[in-house]
């Protein structure tokens, strides 16, 4: 069974730092591309960044480029969003979504629960 | 990178169909077959419930359907029931700068 499960969210000051972990089980996961998606309360989903399998290929949202640093340990099945100078507006609920990619299609197919950060003084 | 626009909120009764719109680019939704669709429950993480315009995951139900039409796709849900009350996403892959963009979402009440 796939399962993905985010920590590392809680209460940061703005201008702080968090560093979000997804751990990945039930699948190979050095072989799937990953992304970070957020939810503002109340909001829509909103993407975030990705990571190619091997992690040689980096993308992020205009909104967190230059703050925001996504890693991936394929040794240890682990995904890992970096968050620097963080914002009020970066509070969201993150989650951690599976790529699924073959020659004709490219979707997110599996999402974790969430992990709540929450920029606030 | 624009979000794609959907509804606000659509309602239908019981074993009624409604259908929720997603409308982006030609350089989104018009130009790859990568659309999906997401259920969200309150509190709860979306669900893939249709990928690539209008294929459906193993498990997810025939009432559920996709298509698309120039920079608009469409989620139509049949013979609706009260468990698919829920807020439903479109997402589509795009060649801008940033690979991915969300709709707005819609919000479905079940009458």
């Amino acid at each position: 069974e796939v399962q993905l499960v985010e920590s590392g969210g809680g209460l940061v000051q703005p201008g702080g730092s968090l560093r979000l972990s997804c751990a990945a089980s039930g699948f190979t996961f050095s072989s799937y591309e990953m992304n970070w998606v957020r939810q503002a309360p109340g909001k829509g989903l909103d993407w975030v960044s990705y990571i190619s399998s091997s992690g040689s290929t980096k993308y992020y949202a205009d909104s967190v480029k230059g703050r925001f640093t996504i890693s991936r340990d394929n040794a240890k099945n682990s995904l890992y969003l970096q968050m620097n100078s963080l914002r009020a507006e970066d509070t969201a609920v993150y989650y951690c979504a599976r790529e699924y990619r073959s020659s004709t299609s490219r979707t997110f197919d599996y999402w974790g629960q969430g992990t709540l950060v929450t920029v606030s003084s | 990178q624009s979000a794609l626009t959907q509804p606000a909120s659509v309602s239908g009764s019981p074993g009624q169909s409604i259908t929720i719109s997603c409308t982006g680019t030609s350089s989104d939704v018009g130009a790859y077959k990568y659309v999906s669709w997401y259920q969200q429950h309150p509190g709860k993480a979306p669900k893939l419930m249709i990928y690539e315009v209008s294929n459906r995951p193993s498990g997810v139900p025939d009432r559920f359907s996709g298509s698309k039409s120039g920079n608009t796709a469409s989620l139509t849900i049949s013979g609706l029931q009260a468990e698919d009350e829920a807020d439903y996403y479109c997402s589509s892959y795009t060649s801008s700068s940033t690979p991915w963009v969300f709709g707005g979402g819609t919000k479905l009440t079940v009458l």
